[in-house]
C-alpha cells in the first residue's frame, strides 16, 4: 500500500500569519508531485506540478518546495489571507504496475480567520 | 483556464436503481479523464482511468460491471453506478487530462457529485 501523509491535518491561523505543511510520500518510483487546493464546494484547482529534486515553484503568496530523495513537500503560504482558507491536498505520481496514478493525501485543511 | 463540469451535483436514490454522472470539459479536448471517490475522511482514490474512445482501466478492487464509464468523445465521460446500494453512497469526482496519463499533466477536477443511496 503506498502511503502519503500530509500534516496537519488541520490548521487555525490569524489573518498575516505565515504557515506551512508537509507533504510525505514513497521515493521510489517517484515521478511528479502535484499540489491541488480545494475550497469547500469548488472544484480542486491544480496548484503545482513538480518534478525535480529541490525544486521550488512559487505562486503570489504559496510557495512548495520538493525532496524527492527523503520523500517530502513543503507548501507554504506567507500572509495568509482568508480566501486561503481550503483544504490542500498533495499527490504524488508514482509508477506502479503498467502505468502510474496520483495517490493523494487526505489533505491539510486551512482555516484562515480575519 | 480548463473547466470541468459534473452533473449531478447531488444525486439521493433508492437501492437498486442506476444512476448515471456526467463529466465534461468545457473548453479543452480531454484525452483522458479520471473517476475517483472519496469516502469520509478519507483521501480521494482512483476508480478508474478513461480514453476517448476505447475501454477504461479500473483499479484494483474497483467492479468494472458496478461502475461502467464511458468516454464517447474528447470532452465527455460518464459513470453508470448500477444496482446502486448504500454502501455505494460516497462523493464521486472526476478529472480530466489532455496530457494522457503523464505523471507531469495537470489534472482539472469537476466540482463532484454526492450520491446517497437509501
Amino acid at each position: 500500500i503506498l502511503n502519503v501523509e500530509q500534516s496537519p491535518q488541520s490548521l487555525h491561523v490569524q489573518e498575516g500569519d505565515s504557515t506551512n505543511f508537509t507533504c510525505s510520500f514513497p521515493s521510489s518510483n517517484f515521478y511528479a508531485l502535484h499540489w491541488y487546493r480545494w475550497e469547500t464546494a469548488k472544484n480542486p484547482e491544480a496548484l503545482f506540478v513538480m518534478t525535480l529534486n529541490g525544486d521550488e515553484k512559487k505562486k503570489g503568496r504559496i510557495s512548495a518546495t520538493l525532496n524527492t530523495k527523503e520523500g517530502y513537500s513543503y507548501l507554504y503560504i506567507k500572509g495568509s489571507q482568508p480566501e486561503d482558507s481550503a483544504t490542500y491536498l498533495c499527490a504524488p505520481y508514482l509508477y506502479g504496475g503498467s502505468q502510474g496514478n496520483l495517490i493523494f493525501g487526505k489533505g491539510t485543511k486551512l482555516s484562515v480567520k480575519p | 483556464g480548463a473547466v470541468v463540469s459534473q452533473h449531478p451535483s447531488r444525486v439521493i436514490c433508492k437501492s437498486g436503481t442506476s444512476v448515471k454522472i456526467e463529466c465534461r470539459s468545457l473548453d479543452f479536448q480531454a484525452t483522458t479523464m479520471f473517476w475517483y471517490r472519496q469516502f469520509p475522511k478519507q483521501s480521494l482514490m482512483l476508480m478508474a482511468t478513461s480514453n476517448e474512445g476505447s475501454k477504461a482501466t479500473y483499479e484494483q478492487g474497483v467492479e468494472k460491471d458496478k461502475f461502467l464509464i464511458n468516454h464517447a468523445s474528447l470532452t465527455l465521460s460518464t459513470l453508470t453506478v448500477t444496482s446502486a446500494h448504500p454502501e455505494d453512497s460516497s462523493f464521486y469526482i472526476c478529472s480530466a487530462s489532455s496530457h494522457g496519463t503523464s505523471g507531469s499533466g495537470e489534472q482539472f477536477f469537476g466540482p463532484g457529485t454526492r450520491l446517497t443511496v437509501l
